[in-house]
Protein backbone atom coordinates (compact mmCIF):
# COMPACT_ATOMS: atom_id res chain seq x y z
CA UNK A 1 0.00 0.00 0.00
CA UNK A 2 0.86 3.56 -0.42
CA UNK A 3 3.20 4.93 2.25
CA UNK A 4 2.96 8.49 3.96
CA UNK A 5 2.99 11.26 1.24
CA UNK A 6 3.26 15.02 1.62
CA UNK A 7 3.36 17.92 -0.52
CA UNK A 8 4.28 19.84 -1.49
CA UNK A 9 7.97 18.00 -1.85
CA UNK A 10 9.39 21.98 -2.19
CA UNK A 11 8.43 25.49 -1.05
CA UNK A 12 9.63 28.43 -1.61
CA UNK A 13 8.26 31.50 -0.07
CA UNK A 14 8.88 35.32 0.71
CA UNK A 15 8.99 36.52 4.70
CA UNK A 16 6.40 36.94 5.88
CA UNK A 17 4.03 34.69 3.55
CA UNK A 18 1.76 32.07 5.19
CA UNK A 19 2.31 28.49 4.07
CA UNK A 20 0.64 25.46 4.33
CA UNK A 21 2.12 21.95 4.25
CA UNK A 22 -0.04 18.90 3.96
CA UNK A 23 0.68 15.65 5.12
CA UNK A 24 -1.14 12.46 4.13
CA UNK A 25 -0.91 9.30 6.58
CA UNK A 26 -0.99 5.67 6.02
CA UNK A 27 -4.92 4.69 5.81
CA UNK A 28 -5.67 3.79 9.06
CA UNK A 29 -2.99 4.87 11.27
CA UNK A 30 -4.48 6.93 14.03
CA UNK A 31 -1.38 9.20 15.28
CA UNK A 32 0.44 11.62 13.35
CA UNK A 33 3.43 13.17 14.05
CA UNK A 34 5.18 16.15 12.38
CA UNK A 35 8.89 17.23 13.38
CA UNK A 36 11.27 19.50 11.63
CA UNK A 37 14.53 18.75 10.40
CA UNK A 38 17.08 21.55 10.39
CA UNK A 39 20.76 21.04 9.25
CA UNK A 40 23.11 20.27 12.31
CA UNK A 41 19.54 20.24 14.88
CA UNK A 42 18.43 16.88 13.59
CA UNK A 43 15.16 16.20 13.93
CA UNK A 44 12.39 18.41 16.61
CA UNK A 45 9.78 16.89 17.80
CA UNK A 46 6.62 19.58 16.83
CA UNK A 47 3.26 17.91 17.27
CA UNK A 48 1.30 14.54 17.92
CA UNK A 49 -2.56 13.99 16.60
CA UNK A 50 -4.16 10.92 17.82
CA UNK A 51 -7.64 11.03 15.33
CA UNK A 52 -8.02 14.31 15.38
CA UNK A 53 -6.84 15.75 18.74
CA UNK A 54 -3.62 17.08 19.72
CA UNK A 55 -2.62 15.97 22.97
CA UNK A 56 0.99 17.35 22.64
CA UNK A 57 1.39 20.38 21.00
CA UNK A 58 4.44 21.42 22.61
CA UNK A 59 7.22 21.43 20.13
CA UNK A 60 5.92 24.24 17.93
CA UNK A 61 8.26 26.84 18.08
CA UNK A 62 5.61 29.97 18.32
CA UNK A 63 2.86 31.03 17.98
CA UNK A 64 2.39 31.44 14.30
CA UNK A 65 2.88 27.75 13.74
CA UNK A 66 -0.55 25.68 14.08
CA UNK A 67 -1.80 22.17 12.78
CA UNK A 68 -4.80 20.83 12.19
CA UNK A 69 -6.08 17.27 11.11
CA UNK A 70 -9.29 16.32 9.60
CA UNK A 71 -11.42 13.29 9.37
CA UNK A 72 -8.51 11.21 11.31
CA UNK A 73 -6.33 11.45 8.30
CA UNK A 74 -4.93 13.95 6.40
CA UNK A 75 -3.15 16.88 8.21
CA UNK A 76 -2.16 20.58 7.60
CA UNK A 77 0.76 22.22 9.11
CA UNK A 78 0.49 25.74 8.46
CA UNK A 79 3.19 28.42 9.23
CA UNK A 80 1.82 31.96 9.46
CA UNK A 81 4.61 34.84 8.92
CA UNK A 82 7.21 33.18 7.86
CA UNK A 83 10.73 33.80 8.68
CA UNK A 84 14.31 32.88 7.54
CA UNK A 85 14.84 30.73 10.35
CA UNK A 86 11.76 28.50 9.50
CA UNK A 87 13.61 27.08 6.42
CA UNK A 88 14.01 23.30 7.22
CA UNK A 89 12.28 19.93 5.57
CA UNK A 90 9.01 19.37 7.60
CA UNK A 91 8.60 15.54 7.96
CA UNK A 92 5.33 14.17 8.51
CA UNK A 93 5.29 10.65 10.54
CA UNK A 94 2.20 7.82 10.93
CA UNK A 95 1.68 5.02 12.94
CA UNK A 96 -1.08 2.23 13.73
CA UNK A 97 -1.66 3.56 17.21
CA UNK A 98 0.27 5.64 19.43
CA UNK A 99 3.67 4.69 20.14
CA UNK A 100 2.85 3.72 23.91
CA UNK A 101 0.93 0.99 21.96
CA UNK A 102 3.94 -1.31 22.38
CA UNK A 103 5.59 -2.65 19.12
CA UNK A 104 4.10 0.58 16.93
CA UNK A 105 6.77 1.79 14.38
CA UNK A 106 6.37 5.58 13.00
CA UNK A 107 6.71 5.78 9.14
CA UNK A 108 8.10 8.51 7.72
CA UNK A 109 6.91 10.83 4.83
CA UNK A 110 9.47 12.13 2.41
CA UNK A 111 9.27 15.76 3.66
CA UNK A 112 8.66 19.07 2.59
CA UNK A 113 11.47 21.27 2.31
CA UNK A 114 10.80 24.66 3.03
CA UNK A 115 12.97 27.67 1.95
CA UNK A 116 11.84 31.15 3.44
CA UNK A 117 13.63 34.19 1.23
CA UNK B 1 14.72 16.61 30.83
CA UNK B 2 14.93 13.96 27.93
CA UNK B 3 17.78 13.58 25.67
CA UNK B 4 19.72 12.13 23.05
CA UNK B 5 23.12 12.46 22.57
CA UNK B 6 24.99 11.33 19.01
CA UNK B 7 28.79 12.79 19.79
CA UNK B 8 29.98 11.81 16.43
CA UNK B 9 28.47 13.79 13.46
CA UNK B 10 30.64 12.65 11.06
CA UNK B 11 32.20 8.86 10.82
CA UNK B 12 34.69 7.25 8.51
CA UNK B 13 35.84 3.91 7.97
CA UNK B 14 37.10 1.31 5.18
CA UNK B 15 34.56 -1.18 3.93
CA UNK B 16 35.16 -4.17 6.24
CA UNK B 17 36.08 -2.39 9.01
CA UNK B 18 33.69 -2.74 12.69
CA UNK B 19 31.65 0.55 13.04
CA UNK B 20 30.28 1.79 16.24
CA UNK B 21 27.68 4.66 16.45
CA UNK B 22 27.50 6.42 19.86
CA UNK B 23 24.30 6.98 21.42
CA UNK B 24 23.68 8.71 25.07
CA UNK B 25 20.17 9.41 26.47
CA UNK B 26 18.78 11.29 29.73
CA UNK B 27 15.23 10.10 30.44
CA UNK B 28 13.63 9.68 34.09
CA UNK B 29 11.47 6.83 32.90
CA UNK B 30 11.66 3.75 31.67
CA UNK B 31 13.56 3.64 28.28
CA UNK B 32 12.74 2.77 24.50
CA UNK B 33 15.52 3.42 22.52
CA UNK B 34 15.04 3.57 18.79
CA UNK B 35 17.72 3.68 15.84
CA UNK B 36 16.49 5.17 12.53
CA UNK B 37 18.22 5.71 8.90
CA UNK B 38 17.87 7.89 6.06
CA UNK B 39 20.07 6.84 3.36
CA UNK B 40 20.69 9.48 0.69
CA UNK B 41 17.23 10.48 -1.55
CA UNK B 42 15.66 8.10 1.02
CA UNK B 43 13.14 9.13 3.99
CA UNK B 44 13.82 8.04 7.10
CA UNK B 45 13.21 4.70 8.11
CA UNK B 46 13.50 2.32 11.26
CA UNK B 47 16.43 0.48 11.15
CA UNK B 48 16.00 -1.24 14.72
CA UNK B 49 14.53 -0.78 18.46
CA UNK B 50 15.95 -2.40 21.49
CA UNK B 51 13.06 -4.36 22.61
CA UNK B 52 13.25 -6.39 19.68
CA UNK B 53 16.33 -7.19 20.36
CA UNK B 54 16.78 -8.04 16.57
CA UNK B 55 19.83 -7.72 14.46
CA UNK B 56 18.92 -5.76 11.10
CA UNK B 57 21.05 -5.55 8.08
CA UNK B 58 24.04 -6.87 10.95
CA UNK B 59 23.24 -3.60 12.75
CA UNK B 60 22.65 -4.49 17.04
CA UNK B 61 22.57 -2.34 19.47
CA UNK B 62 21.81 -3.07 23.26
CA UNK B 63 20.44 -1.11 25.84
CA UNK B 64 23.08 -0.32 28.51
CA UNK B 65 21.14 1.57 31.27
CA UNK B 66 24.17 2.02 34.14
CA UNK B 67 25.99 4.00 31.28
CA UNK B 68 22.22 5.39 29.66
CA UNK B 69 23.61 4.53 25.77
CA UNK B 70 22.67 2.41 23.07
CA UNK B 71 25.12 2.37 21.01
CA UNK B 72 24.67 1.22 17.03
CA UNK B 73 27.74 -1.71 16.24
CA UNK B 74 28.09 -3.56 13.10
CA UNK B 75 31.38 -6.10 12.95
CA UNK B 76 31.72 -5.54 9.13
CA UNK B 77 30.90 -2.50 7.30
CA UNK B 78 29.58 -2.43 3.98
CA UNK B 79 29.59 0.43 1.40
CA UNK B 80 25.69 -0.03 1.38
CA UNK B 81 25.53 1.10 5.16
CA UNK B 82 26.47 4.86 4.50
CA UNK B 83 23.67 6.95 5.43
CA UNK B 84 22.77 9.24 8.09
CA UNK B 85 21.78 7.42 11.40
CA UNK B 86 19.73 8.91 13.84
CA UNK B 87 19.00 7.50 17.54
CA UNK B 88 15.64 8.44 19.18
CA UNK B 89 13.75 7.55 22.88
CA UNK B 90 10.52 7.59 23.42
CA UNK B 91 9.04 10.13 25.84
CA UNK B 92 6.21 8.67 25.80
CA UNK B 93 4.35 9.85 23.01
CA UNK B 94 6.74 11.34 20.76
CA UNK B 95 10.68 10.51 19.74
CA UNK B 96 13.41 12.69 20.64
CA UNK B 97 15.93 12.52 18.17
CA UNK B 98 19.65 12.70 18.25
CA UNK B 99 21.43 14.79 15.53
CA UNK B 100 22.44 12.46 14.03
CA UNK B 101 26.10 10.75 12.71
CA UNK B 102 26.85 10.55 9.03
CA UNK B 103 28.61 7.40 8.65
CA UNK B 104 30.49 7.09 5.37
CA UNK B 105 31.83 3.77 4.14
CA UNK B 106 35.06 4.02 1.94
CA UNK B 107 35.82 1.58 -0.53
Amino acid sequence: GAGVSQSPSNKVTEKGKDVELRCDPISGHTALYWYRQSLGQGLEFLIYFQGNSAPDKSGLPSDRFSAERTGGSVSTLTIQRTQQEDSAVYLCASSLEGLAGGLNEQFFGPGTRLTVL
Amino acid sequence: AQRVTQPEKLLSVFKGAPVELKCNYSYSGSPELFWYVQYSRQRLQLLLRHISRESIKGFTADLNKGETSFHLKKPFAQEEDSAMYYCALRVPEKLVFGKGTKLTVNP
